[in-house]
């Protein structure tokens, strides 16, 4: 079964400064791995994703993240935060089943300070 | 395009009490999804259905129903609320094709259970 875990839970960083929430997976097969947004009281939209091919990613709004097969990590970065980037932020893992499902991590909520 | 769409987006409810959550997409997807999303645990799947009249549990199944009567629509059912039922929830789509890695979700509806 996949896994996903999230380190940090809250990551606090001065506007401009560089972004970087950390995720690693466990799947026994190739992985299929997302980041989501979630900004308060919405839901979740899809920054990026890793499915095959090119190992640097990237998504909307500057960020990208590189899958790191001898790692086991998909880290999200973005080089200059801004303060509308003040969300929480989830990685999850596409179950290796029909259904795929996706797994998610415990989440990272990202703090701007001015 | 509205995507998914999820009512109502907030509801309170006494123990004991039922209710339905509505979710429909307009994006001619297969597969459905209800997951909840409760602090510091991430989201977790509830129900899946891959196709109308289709269901299959997820993880944390137990004490709801879901119904998939039509491809557009698929509804989360709580027969006899509980307080561990205070979650906020979300119904995800996902399509076939080129599509085929991306969950799309509504906006959630926020429930409170007392």
């Amino acid at each position: 079964a996949q896994s996903v875990t999230q380190l940090g839970s809250h990551v606090s960083v001065s506007e401009g400064a560089l972004v970087l929430l950390r995720c690693n997976y466990s799947s026994s097969v190739p992985p299929y791995l997302f980041w989501y947004v979630q900004y308060p009281n919405q839901g979740l939209q899809l920054l990026l994703k890793y499915t095959t091919g090119a190992t640097l990613v990237k998504g909307i709004n500057g960020f990208e993240a590189e899958f790191k097969k001898s790692e086991t990590s998909f880290h999200l970065t973005k080089p200059s935060a801004h303060m509308s980037d003040a969300a929480e932020y989830f990685c999850a893992v596409r179950e290796d089943t029909g259904r795929r499902a996706l797994t998610f991590g415990s989440g990272t909520r990202l703090q701007v300070q001015p | 395009n509205a995507g998914v769409t999820q009512t109502p987006k907030f509801q309170v409810l006494k123990t004991g009490q039922s209710m339905t959550l509505q979710c429909a997409q307009d994006m001619n997807h297969n597969s459905m999804y209800w997951y909840r999303q409760d602090p510091g645990m991430g989201l977790r799947l509830i129900y899946y259905s891959a196709s109308e009249g289709t269901t299959d549990k997820g993880e944390v199944p137990n004490g709801y129903n879901v119904s998939r009567l039509n491809k557009r629509e698929f509804s989360l059912r709580l027969e006899s609320a509980a307080p561990s039922q205070t979650s906020v929830y979300f119904c995800a789509s996902r399509g076939d094709g080129g599509s085929i890695y991306e969950q799309y979700f509504g906006p959630g509806t926020r429930l409170t259970v007392t």
